[in-house]
Protein backbone atom coordinates (compact mmCIF):
# COMPACT_ATOMS: atom_id res chain seq x y z
CA UNK A 1 0.00 0.00 0.00
CA UNK A 2 1.11 3.87 -0.69
CA UNK A 3 -0.70 5.90 0.91
CA UNK A 4 1.70 8.94 -0.20
CA UNK A 5 3.94 8.89 -3.52
CA UNK A 6 6.13 11.12 -4.36
CA UNK A 7 8.03 12.26 -7.54
CA UNK A 8 10.75 12.38 -8.82
CA UNK A 9 12.91 9.47 -6.96
CA UNK A 10 16.28 11.19 -7.87
CA UNK A 11 16.99 14.55 -9.03
CA UNK A 12 20.13 16.29 -9.80
CA UNK A 13 20.81 19.98 -10.37
CA UNK A 14 22.91 22.91 -11.07
CA UNK A 15 23.56 25.31 -8.60
CA UNK A 16 20.68 28.28 -8.84
CA UNK A 17 18.09 26.64 -10.46
CA UNK A 18 14.79 26.52 -9.18
CA UNK A 19 13.52 23.15 -8.13
CA UNK A 20 10.49 21.68 -7.66
CA UNK A 21 9.17 18.00 -5.63
CA UNK A 22 5.84 16.56 -5.31
CA UNK A 23 3.96 14.55 -3.30
CA UNK A 24 0.57 12.89 -3.59
CA UNK A 25 -1.48 11.48 -1.07
CA UNK A 26 -4.71 9.24 -1.46
CA UNK A 27 -6.38 9.07 2.13
CA UNK A 28 -7.29 12.37 3.55
CA UNK A 29 -5.49 13.61 6.44
CA UNK A 30 -4.57 16.12 9.51
CA UNK A 31 -1.41 17.72 8.20
CA UNK A 32 1.29 17.37 5.82
CA UNK A 33 4.77 17.26 6.41
CA UNK A 34 7.84 18.21 4.27
CA UNK A 35 10.89 16.45 6.03
CA UNK A 36 14.76 16.90 5.00
CA UNK A 37 17.35 14.04 5.82
CA UNK A 38 21.30 14.68 5.39
CA UNK A 39 23.79 11.95 5.20
CA UNK A 40 23.84 10.72 8.20
CA UNK A 41 20.51 9.72 9.07
CA UNK A 42 19.00 13.06 10.64
CA UNK A 43 15.92 14.04 9.81
CA UNK A 44 14.26 17.50 10.30
CA UNK A 45 11.16 19.19 10.08
CA UNK A 46 10.71 21.84 7.07
CA UNK A 47 6.51 22.10 7.10
CA UNK A 48 3.78 21.56 8.54
CA UNK A 49 0.92 22.29 5.96
CA UNK A 50 -2.85 22.03 6.52
CA UNK A 51 -4.03 24.21 3.46
CA UNK A 52 -2.36 26.99 1.41
CA UNK A 53 1.35 27.95 1.18
CA UNK A 54 4.79 28.10 3.51
CA UNK A 55 7.59 30.08 2.77
CA UNK A 56 11.15 29.50 4.79
CA UNK A 57 13.94 31.15 3.53
CA UNK A 58 14.42 29.74 0.10
CA UNK A 59 12.08 27.02 0.57
CA UNK A 60 7.94 27.30 -0.33
CA UNK A 61 5.73 24.41 0.49
CA UNK A 62 2.09 24.46 -0.96
CA UNK A 63 -0.76 22.11 -0.91
CA UNK A 64 -3.95 21.66 -2.74
CA UNK A 65 -6.53 19.60 -0.24
CA UNK A 66 -9.16 19.05 -3.12
CA UNK A 67 -6.63 17.39 -5.47
CA UNK A 68 -4.26 15.40 -2.45
CA UNK A 69 -1.08 17.07 -3.41
CA UNK A 70 1.42 19.25 -2.09
CA UNK A 71 4.72 20.53 -3.99
CA UNK A 72 8.45 21.39 -2.10
CA UNK A 73 9.93 24.38 -3.79
CA UNK A 74 13.74 25.46 -3.37
CA UNK A 75 14.66 28.36 -5.12
CA UNK A 76 18.24 29.36 -6.18
CA UNK A 77 19.49 25.49 -5.06
CA UNK A 78 22.77 25.28 -3.25
CA UNK A 79 24.86 22.42 -3.04
CA UNK A 80 23.69 22.77 0.63
CA UNK A 81 20.55 21.92 -0.21
CA UNK A 82 21.44 18.22 -1.37
CA UNK A 83 19.92 15.88 0.74
CA UNK A 84 16.80 13.51 0.91
CA UNK A 85 13.40 15.02 1.05
CA UNK A 86 10.54 12.99 2.17
CA UNK A 87 6.91 14.26 2.39
CA UNK A 88 4.52 12.57 5.45
CA UNK A 89 1.09 12.69 5.99
CA UNK A 90 -0.96 12.23 9.58
CA UNK A 91 -3.83 10.38 9.69
CA UNK A 92 -4.71 10.19 12.86
CA UNK A 93 -1.80 9.10 15.56
CA UNK A 94 0.12 7.90 12.50
CA UNK A 95 2.64 9.09 9.98
CA UNK A 96 2.49 7.78 6.72
CA UNK A 97 5.75 8.43 4.13
CA UNK A 98 6.55 8.79 0.71
CA UNK A 99 10.24 6.99 -0.22
CA UNK A 100 11.98 9.85 -0.80
CA UNK A 101 13.45 12.31 -3.28
CA UNK A 102 17.11 12.08 -3.31
CA UNK A 103 18.28 15.75 -4.78
CA UNK A 104 22.14 16.20 -5.23
CA UNK A 105 22.87 20.16 -6.20
CA UNK A 106 26.33 20.19 -8.13
CA UNK A 107 28.51 23.39 -7.85
CA UNK B 1 15.80 23.10 21.40
CA UNK B 2 13.74 19.20 21.58
CA UNK B 3 16.80 16.50 22.17
CA UNK B 4 16.11 12.47 20.40
CA UNK B 5 19.02 10.75 21.30
CA UNK B 6 19.59 7.07 20.06
CA UNK B 7 22.12 4.83 22.17
CA UNK B 8 24.50 3.99 18.96
CA UNK B 9 24.98 5.13 15.80
CA UNK B 10 26.47 1.89 13.84
CA UNK B 11 25.92 -1.64 15.51
CA UNK B 12 26.81 -5.10 14.27
CA UNK B 13 25.27 -8.21 15.84
CA UNK B 14 25.13 -11.68 14.69
CA UNK B 15 22.02 -14.01 13.78
CA UNK B 16 20.25 -15.13 16.95
CA UNK B 17 21.53 -12.40 19.36
CA UNK B 18 19.26 -10.15 21.31
CA UNK B 19 19.53 -6.14 20.65
CA UNK B 20 18.40 -3.83 22.39
CA UNK B 21 18.02 -0.02 20.49
CA UNK B 22 17.41 2.49 23.12
CA UNK B 23 15.88 6.15 22.65
CA UNK B 24 15.31 8.82 24.90
CA UNK B 25 14.01 12.29 24.67
CA UNK B 26 14.24 15.42 26.91
CA UNK B 27 10.99 17.38 25.90
CA UNK B 28 8.00 15.04 28.16
CA UNK B 29 6.42 14.02 24.45
CA UNK B 30 4.15 11.39 25.46
CA UNK B 31 4.16 9.82 21.62
CA UNK B 32 6.96 7.99 20.50
CA UNK B 33 7.66 6.24 17.33
CA UNK B 34 10.57 3.33 16.33
CA UNK B 35 10.49 3.39 12.21
CA UNK B 36 13.02 1.62 10.19
CA UNK B 37 14.08 2.93 6.96
CA UNK B 38 15.11 0.97 4.09
CA UNK B 39 16.20 1.74 0.16
CA UNK B 40 13.52 2.12 -1.67
CA UNK B 41 10.49 1.46 0.88
CA UNK B 42 10.44 4.90 3.34
CA UNK B 43 10.07 4.66 6.90
CA UNK B 44 8.00 2.48 7.73
CA UNK B 45 6.56 2.23 11.37
CA UNK B 46 7.20 -0.60 14.08
CA UNK B 47 5.78 0.17 17.07
CA UNK B 48 4.94 3.56 19.19
CA UNK B 49 3.93 4.24 22.37
CA UNK B 50 1.51 7.17 23.58
CA UNK B 51 2.23 7.10 27.31
CA UNK B 52 4.15 4.65 29.53
CA UNK B 53 3.52 1.23 29.47
CA UNK B 54 1.21 1.54 26.39
CA UNK B 55 2.14 0.17 23.17
CA UNK B 56 1.16 -0.23 20.03
CA UNK B 57 1.85 -1.95 17.22
CA UNK B 58 2.38 -0.36 13.64
CA UNK B 59 3.17 -1.79 10.32
CA UNK B 60 5.79 -4.40 10.67
CA UNK B 61 6.10 -5.40 14.11
CA UNK B 62 6.87 -9.33 13.50
CA UNK B 63 10.14 -9.74 15.30
CA UNK B 64 10.27 -6.85 17.28
CA UNK B 65 9.00 -6.21 20.41
CA UNK B 66 9.33 -2.43 22.63
CA UNK B 67 9.41 -1.70 26.33
CA UNK B 68 8.73 1.78 27.78
CA UNK B 69 8.84 2.07 31.59
CA UNK B 70 9.31 5.80 31.84
CA UNK B 71 8.51 8.53 29.96
CA UNK B 72 11.53 9.44 28.44
CA UNK B 73 12.73 5.90 27.35
CA UNK B 74 11.12 3.87 24.51
CA UNK B 75 13.24 0.57 23.62
CA UNK B 76 12.82 -1.27 20.80
CA UNK B 77 14.13 -5.27 20.91
CA UNK B 78 15.23 -7.75 18.59
CA UNK B 79 14.26 -10.69 20.50
CA UNK B 80 16.54 -13.15 17.99
CA UNK B 81 18.15 -10.79 15.59
CA UNK B 82 18.01 -11.79 11.73
CA UNK B 83 19.95 -10.49 8.60
CA UNK B 84 16.19 -9.04 6.77
CA UNK B 85 16.82 -6.70 9.72
CA UNK B 86 19.74 -5.10 8.81
CA UNK B 87 18.31 -1.21 8.14
CA UNK B 88 18.40 2.13 9.47
CA UNK B 89 16.30 2.47 12.93
CA UNK B 90 14.66 5.80 13.57
CA UNK B 91 13.20 6.57 16.85
CA UNK B 92 10.97 9.85 16.98
CA UNK B 93 8.98 11.60 19.32
CA UNK B 94 5.88 14.07 19.46
CA UNK B 95 3.87 15.89 21.85
CA UNK B 96 0.19 15.25 22.71
CA UNK B 97 -0.80 18.31 21.29
CA UNK B 98 1.59 19.32 18.63
CA UNK B 99 1.94 17.67 15.21
CA UNK B 100 5.37 17.97 14.85
CA UNK B 101 7.79 14.85 15.14
CA UNK B 102 11.46 15.36 16.00
CA UNK B 103 13.78 12.18 15.14
CA UNK B 104 16.46 10.71 17.21
CA UNK B 105 19.90 10.69 14.61
CA UNK B 106 19.12 6.84 13.53
CA UNK B 107 21.10 3.42 14.47
CA UNK B 108 22.29 1.83 11.28
CA UNK B 109 22.03 -1.92 12.58
CA UNK B 110 23.97 -4.53 10.50
CA UNK B 111 23.21 -8.23 11.25
CA UNK B 112 25.70 -11.00 10.10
Amino acid sequence: KNEVEQSPQNLTAQEGEFITINCSYSVGISALHWLQQHPGGGIVSLFMLSSGKKKHGRLIATINIQEKHSSLHITASHPRDSAVYICAVRLGNQFYFGTGTSLTVIP
Amino acid sequence: DVKVTQSSRYLVKRTGEKVFLECVQDMDHENMFWYRQDPGLGLRLIYFSYDVKMKEKGDIPEGYSVSREKKERFSLILESASTNQTSMYLCATRGRSRDTQYFGPGTRLTVL
